[in-house]
């Protein structure tokens, strides 16, 4: 079973700089997917950022960007130009490609990330 | 475009209670999820329907229970509640059963309290 790991429970950035979100996890398939999860105070679970294992090259989107590191099973979140709406629980999650499978989504405990002024 | 709708968004209920949860995903979604979100923790998979079948289970009691309709929405139905059942139930849609990109949409949940 996979299993994914959040060692940071809180995080504290002040507004424009830059903050990383740390994620490890455990599998022994090849082939996966990874996400981030935005979950303001709102609880709407909102998608940050995913990553596809096959893919050497690491995602972005605006803001955000992923160190992924496929042989030490690490994949952490940077935001950049913190702003005072990225506040929330940031969430990684596992997705195995497999078919036959549940397209079931295996979460980490979770990053609280405060953002200052 | 209404992204996935949950209702009801709060509900108290007394141990021993039935609860039924409902969801409608994404106009063209298939793919129905639950979660389980237990305060200050990730959430955990509950159940997958694809088409109306059911495609995954996780470690759930047989309490737990759910359905697909023919309009893609979904039931989530919980017997006998305990209060460790207490929690935030996600559903998230998605427009496939399985594979790549098959990104999942999330509710806003439903917070559920049992006394």
């Amino acid at each position: 079973a996979q299993t994914v790991t959040q060692s940071q429970p809180e995080m504290s950035v002040q507004e424009a700089e830059t903050v990383t979100l740390s994620c490890t996890y455990d599998t022994s398939e090849s082939d996966y997917y990874l996400f981030w999860y935005k979950q303001p105070p709102s609880r709407q679970m909102i998608l940050v950022i995913r990553q596809e294992a096959y893919k050497q090259q690491n995602a972005t989107e605006n803001r955000f960007s992923v160190n992924f590191q496929k042989a030490a099973k690490s994949f952490s979140l940077k935001i950049s130009d913190s702003q005072l709406g990225d506040a929330a629980m940031y969430f990684c999650a596992y997705r195995s490609p497999m078919t036959g499978t549940a397209s079931k989504l295996t979460f980490g405990t979770g990053t609280r990330l405060q953002v200052t002024l | 475009d209404a992204g996935v709708t949950q209702s009801p968004t709060h509900l108290i209920k007394t141990r021993g209670q039935q609860v039924t949860l409902r969801c409608s995903p994404i106009s063209g979604h298939k793919s129905v999820s639950w979660y389980q979100q237990v305060l200050g923790q990730g959430p955990q998979f509950i159940f997958q329907y694809y088409e109306k079948e059911e495609r995954g289970r996780g470690n759930f009691p047989d309490r737990f229970s759910a359905r697909q309709f023919p309009n893609y929405s979904s039931e989530l139905n919980v017997n006998a509640l305990l209060l460790g059942d207490s929690a935030l139930y996600l559903c998230a849609s998605s427009s496939k059963g399985q594979g790549a990109g098959n990104e999942q949409f999330f509710g806003p949940g439903t917070r559920l309290t049992v006394l």
